[in-house]
């Protein structure tokens, strides 16, 4: 168990739908990363969220959008789904930003989106 | 931006044969490098990190990594593998220069097969 937690652990939604993901981070830990996993575009870094501030943006789509609450949890927003969203979406968290150098990310169990 | 490149796709080996999976990152700074593994079903897990110090590191399960600055290389290999080990492996890197913003950027994967 890596510490961190995502719900739901599956989602399935029509196109044109939203859905919110959540993750809750380590206890402690300030950094929360969401990923992508697909098929055809491997694992894509999507956000990167520091003490309820963005920190990184990657390869997010304009229909989704996150945010970082004070009690640190985070929620990924999809809007206006398609097909090809359907995907792993990965959550991580890491102890502290400026001082990432010698740790890593632990990595949640996924949310699993299929948009039919 | 930082780039991995993993460039096997698939690799099917034995049971006991030796494995070695290649990574090479494109960054010229000063870099932090992990390989995670990700078993069918379940979420990313850490092998191994690389930080500073020795360049050959040794993670969980038997696997190692040697970390190679002049050919920005990170290649993975484990002497004698098992079934167990059959699983997708990321290669990701973190550039910790200063003004970098700590995205955890990871390869497009391998598929390791193991057959009994």
């Amino acid at each position: 168990d890596s510490g961190v937690t995502q719900t739901p652990k599956h989602l399935i939604t029509a196109t044109g739908q939203r859905v919110t993901l959540r993750c809750s981070p380590r206890s402690g830990d300030l950094s929360v990363y969401w990923y992508q996993q697909s098929l055809d575009q491997g694992l894509q870094f999507l956000i990167q969220y520091y003490n309820g501030e963005e920190r990184a943006k990657g390869n997010i789509l304009e229909r989704f959008s996150a945010q970082q609450f004070p009690d640190l949890h985070s929620e990924l927003n999809l809007s206006s789904l398609e097909l090809g969203d359907s995907a792993l979406y990965f959550c991580a968290s890491s102890p502290r930003r400026s001082r990432i150098t010698n740790t890593e990310a632990f990595f949640g169990q996924g949310t699993r989106l299929t948009v039919v | 931006a930082q780039s991995v490149s993993q460039h096997n796709h698939h690799v099917i080996l034995s049971e006991a044969a030796s494995l070695e999976l290649g990574c090479n990152y494109s960054y010229g700074g000063t870099v932090n490098l992990f390989w995670y593994v990700q078993y069918p079903g379940q979420h990313l897990q850490l092998l191994l990190k690389y930080f500073s110090g020795d360049p050959l590191v040794k993670g969980i399960k038997g696997f190692e990594a040697e970390f190679i600055k002049s050919k920005f290389s990170f290649n993975l290999r484990k002497p004698s593998v098992q079934w167990s080990d059959t699983a997708e492996y990321f290669c990701a890197v973190i550039p910790i220069s200063s003004g970098s913003a700590r995205q955890l950027t990871f390869g497009s994967g391998t598929q390791l097969t193991v057959l009994p």
